[in-house]
């Protein structure tokens, strides 16, 4: 079985400033990716970053960024510059390979960005 | 289509009446899911498709609760007899292959039971 732990309920952050959400994971399998969406409060989830497991490097997207920490199965968010746009649900989620081909979400953070 | 499309996009029913959400995907996507989003949770996986074919169908809550797939593309969730603790947010994603591609999800039904 795979797991995805967001230990943040809620977060906030003063606008420009960064913020990081904490995500932990647990696989069996070796080959896996993990995800950051976003969910505003329009439902609409969206994709913000994918990790591959297998590299090392750690993803970046603008002023996302992540830090994956492959031994301890940590995968946090780094928001910068964090803008009003920002405040929404935040979810992390891994496929692993085999016969897991479904996503697997954590419960989410929810962000709060004060002007 | 431009993204996966949902409907309706909220449901009002009486408890023990049959619902259907409907959901179409990206065309060209082969691999669907349904989730389930209540208050304050995370997604609760339910059923994935592979073209028209459901390999697992042990994310179902009840055998209240059934989903079809046909032309490899529209994908139905069906919930009979339904419950209070039905309401929640469904949603749907697709993807072009299963795999560590992305999922794109469609705004969701929220089915609220009265």
């Amino acid at each position: 079985a795979q797991t995805v732990t967001q230990s943040q309920p809620e977060m906030s952050v003063q606008e420009a400033e960064t913020v990081t959400l904490s995500c932990t994971y647990d696989t069996s399998e070796s080959d896996y990716y993990l995800f950051w969406y976003k969910q505003p409060p329009s439902r609409q989830m969206i994709l913000v970053i994918r990790q591959e497991a297998y590299k090392q490097q750690n993803a970046t997207e603008n002023r996302f960024s992540v830090n994956f920490q492959k031994a301890a199965k940590s995968f946090s968010l780094k928001i910068s510059d964090s803008q009003l746009g920002d405040a929404a649900m935040y979810f992390c989620a891994l496929y692993s390979g085999g016969s897991n081909y479904k996503l697997t979400f954590g419960k989410g953070t929810l962000l709060t960005v004060n002007p | 289509g431009a993204g996966v499309s949902q409907s309706p996009s909220n449901k009002v029913t009486e408890k023990g009446k049959d619902v259907e959400l409907r959901c179409d995907p990206i065309s060209g996507h082969t691999a669907l899911y349904w989730y389930r989003q209540s208050l304050g949770q995370g997604l609760e996986f339910l059923i994935y498709f592979q073209g028209n074919s459901a390999p697992d169908k042990s994310g179902l809550p009840s055998d209240r609760f059934s989903a079809e797939r046909t032309g490899g593309s529209v994908s139905t969730l069906t919930i009979q007899r339904t419950q209070q603790e039905d309401s929640a947010v469904y949603l749907c994603a697709s993807s072009w292959r299963t795999g560590g591609t992305e999922a794109f999800f469609g705004q969701g039904t929220r089915l609220t039971v009265v």
